[in-house]
């Protein structure tokens, strides 16, 4: 399996502009969770779905972002319109059973800056 | 509500000796305790667990965790430390009430001297 596949692995933009990133999950979990990571704020769950539900979002910082996830196997996480402090290491993962053991299956990363 | 504490920034550890991560936890059930591993530029792995059970949970590597009810700790343990292990390393912890959010600590530098 390839794992949990994100794209883009980097992303450079400038203030006000829209970004998408994009998530596929491992083959058969049901479970998505968005983080970010951050020097200040270290890990931070913005939102995850389950069955391509989303579950709990409270963690999403405030209208700019959306995340949807229109099948099993794909989710986006958009910022619209960006800002520099949005600058940070947005995370995918993926589990088979809603989370429940803690076993999340992490992607890469997308590491995204906004000038 | 849940929190963890990782009162160690930074671990320096020289190669072949034991290690030592801190972890204490707050949760208002049964807690569901976790470290992950996160090298340079990778995404978090998952080390070990503990739900229920033995207090001493075995991991990947060679890592090794005590559940402390009393201390609400859960400490990360190896008894030799290799230079690949350096890395950063977050305990995370979720209640057994439902709620499918792991909450993460702030995460503990480890770095092994040759």
């Amino acid at each position: 399996d390839a794992g949990v596949i994100q794209s883009p692995r980097h992303e450079v933009t400038e203030m006000g502009q829209e970004v998408t990133l994009r998530c596929k999950p491992i083959s058969g979990h049901n479970s998505l969770f968005w983080y970010r990571q951050t020097m200040m704020r270290g890990l931070e769950l913005l939102i995850y779905f389950n069955n391509n539900v989303p579950i709990d979002d409270s963690g999403m910082p405030e209208d700019r972002f959306s995340a949807k996830m229109p099948n099993a196997s794909f989710s986006t996480l958009k910022i619209q319109p960006s800002e520099p402090r949005d600058s940070a290491v947005y995370f995918c993962a993926s589990s088979p059973d809603r989370g429940n053991t803690g076993e999340l299956f992490f992607g890469e990363g997308s590491r995204l800056t906004v000038l | 509500a849940q929190s963890v504490a990782q009162p160690e920034d930074q671990v320096n550890v020289a190669e072949g000796n034991p290690l030592t991560v801190k972890c204490t936890y707050s949760v208002s059930g049964n807690p569901y305790l976790f470290w992950y591993v996160q090298y340079p530029n990778r995404g978090l792995q998952f080390l070990l667990k503990y739900i229920t059970g033995d207090n001493l949970v075995k991991g990947s590597y060679g890592f090794e965790a005590e559940f402390n009810k009393s201390q609400t700790s859960f400490h990360l343990k190896k008894p030799s430390a290799l230079v690949s292990d350096s890395a950063l390393y977050f305990c995370a912890v979720r209640d057994d009430g439902g709620a499918n959010n792991l909450f993460f600590g702030t995460g503990t530098r480890l770095t092994v001297i040759p």
